[in-house]
């Protein structure tokens, strides 16, 4: 499996973009990336996934490198509710059902 | 829908004891998964089930750890006997899928304190 490193933690003023980083070096063809959050005592909740484009949903935008070796999670105008854990995961469609969870970005929104 | 439902939503019981964890996957959802949170080891999946069959078991972590999906509705996950380093966060995920479009939407956890 791919393993993905993220900085263990940021800041982002209220109303901000948040741009979260990524990177997944050793990603291979068939793999995805994949965004989930965990805001504080709840379960993890998905955010987006993409391939190898540029992807988009009500959420958030994942901007991915031609490479694919690093990814982009972008929160267009954070808000202090989404202050959380955000973490990356890099998935083969083969791999069945394991979410393998790293330490992720702990995102901090300040007014 | 109400989503993914756990029950209990928090234990506390003494080293020793049986404890059984309860799990409701969205209807209509193929796929069931356990996951295990602590904060030396983060998130990890223990087990999960494809149309109730047990698919991939290798996180459980020893033989005091059991999982059962008798139907489409209903899982559990026991632990007996129970140990302090037992205490954990334990999620619940189902999906529709696997793959890449298979979201995971996750329970709101059963908290469990081992004394």
């Amino acid at each position: 499996d791919a393993k993905t490193t993220q900085p263990p933690s940021m800041d982002c003023a209220e109303g901000r973009a948040a741009n979260l980083p990524c990177n997944h070096s050793t990603i291979s063809g068939n793999e995805y990336v994949y965004w989930y959050r965990q805001i504080h005592s709840q379960g993890p909740q998905y955010i987006i996934h993409g391939l190898k484009n540029n992807e988009t949903n009500e959420m958030a935008s994942l901007i991915i490198t031609e490479d694919r070796k690093s990814s982009t999670l972008i929160l267009p105008h954070a808000t202090l509710r989404d202050t959380a854990v955000y973490y990356c995961i890099v998935r083969s469609y083969n791999q069945g059902g394991k979410l393998i969870f790293g330490q992720g970005t702990e995102l901090s929104v300040k007014p | 829908d109400a989503g993914v439902i756990q029950s209990p939503r928090h234990e506390v019981t003494e080293m020793g004891q049986e404890v059984t964890l309860r799990c409701k996957p969205i209807s209509g959802h193929d796929y069931l998964f356990w996951y295990r949170q602590t904060m030396m080891r983060g998130l990890e999946l223990l087990i999960y089930f494809n149309n109730n069959v047990p698919i991939d078991d290798s996180g459980m972590p020893e033989d005091r750890f059991s999982a059962k999906m008798p139907n489409a509705s209903f899982s559990t996950l026991k632990i007996q006997p129970s140990e302090p380093r037992d205490s954990a966060v334990y999620f619940c995920a189902s999906s529709l899928r696997t793959g890449p479009g298979g979201t995971q939407y996750f329970g709101p956890g059963t908290r469990l304190l081992v004394l």
